[in-house]
């Protein structure tokens, strides 16, 4: 299985400044034949479902606010919010669907400072 | 306006059976595979599988293969996810979601969720 990691568990930042989320695979999640890393990052606010920010490593799904953004290649991630905002306040979590089975970091925890 | 509904909570025995539903609505379910994703209490998201609509094929993570069962009705755009024999750690909340027209793609959109209780 492709074990997923994130960095920090846990982060407080203030209000408006940067938060930056890392997550790293045990194994390349990169298909050379498309070039497209099979990476995904959810938003989880208590009591809610996950809600999808980003596919394929970089690609903000619809309706997502542009303050988040994601990057990375290969087995390195990142998740940065440039901008936080109160409502951010969540759980985030990366995901591989590169390799069955699929798998999810343990995800890290966003509050405000 | 895509939506995923699921059943409501259940409160069950060890040893009982099990079958919860998710029913999809604005978009063509049968084009999209729908995932089943396990939360723990406490714990992150665990996949556990997911089911292509269209032809009911099935891909199952090993760590739940032979422990549920999915199924799909698509004359009424919905999911199944079963068990035969509970046990007090299937205790979690259990999500689906609609992923891509492939196989091999992240979670688009969730259901609400479904906590399912065993206890004796």
């Amino acid at each position: 299985d492709i074990v997923m990691t994130q960095s920090p568990d846990s982060l407080a930042v203030s209000l408006g400044e940067r938060a930056t989320i890392n997550c790293k695979s045990s194994q390349s999640v990169l298909y050379n034949s498309n070039n497209k890393n099979y990476l995904a990052w959810y938003q989880q606010k208590p009591g809610q479902p996950p809600k999808l920010l980003i596919y394929w490593a970089s690609t903000r799904e619809s309706g997502v606010p542009d303050r988040f953004s994601g990057s990375g290649s290969g087995t390195d991630f990142t998740l940065t919010i440039s901008s936080l905002q109160a409502e951010d306040v969540a759980v985030y979590y990366c995901h591989q669907y590169y390799n069955i089975p699929f798998t999810f970091g343990p995800g890290t925890k966003v509050d405000i400072k | 306006e895509v939506q995923l509904v699921q059943s409501g909570a259940e409160v069950k025995k060890p040893g009982e059976s099990l079958k919860i539903s998710c029913q999809g609505s604005g978009y063509t379910f049968s084009n999209y595979w729908i995932a089943w994703v396990r939360h723990m209490p406490g714990k992150g998201l665990e996949w556990m599988g997911s089911i292509n609509p269209g032809g009911s094929d099935t891909k199952y993570s090993p760590s739940f293969q032979g422990q549920v069962t999915f199924s799909v009705d698509k004359s009424i755009s919905t999911a199944y996810l079963q068990w035969s024999n509970l046990k007090a750690s299937d205790t979690a909340i259990y999500y689906c979601a609609k992923s891509g027209t492939s196989a091999y793609s992240g979670c688009s959109f969730w259901g609400q969720g479904t906590l399912v209780t065993v206890s004796s």
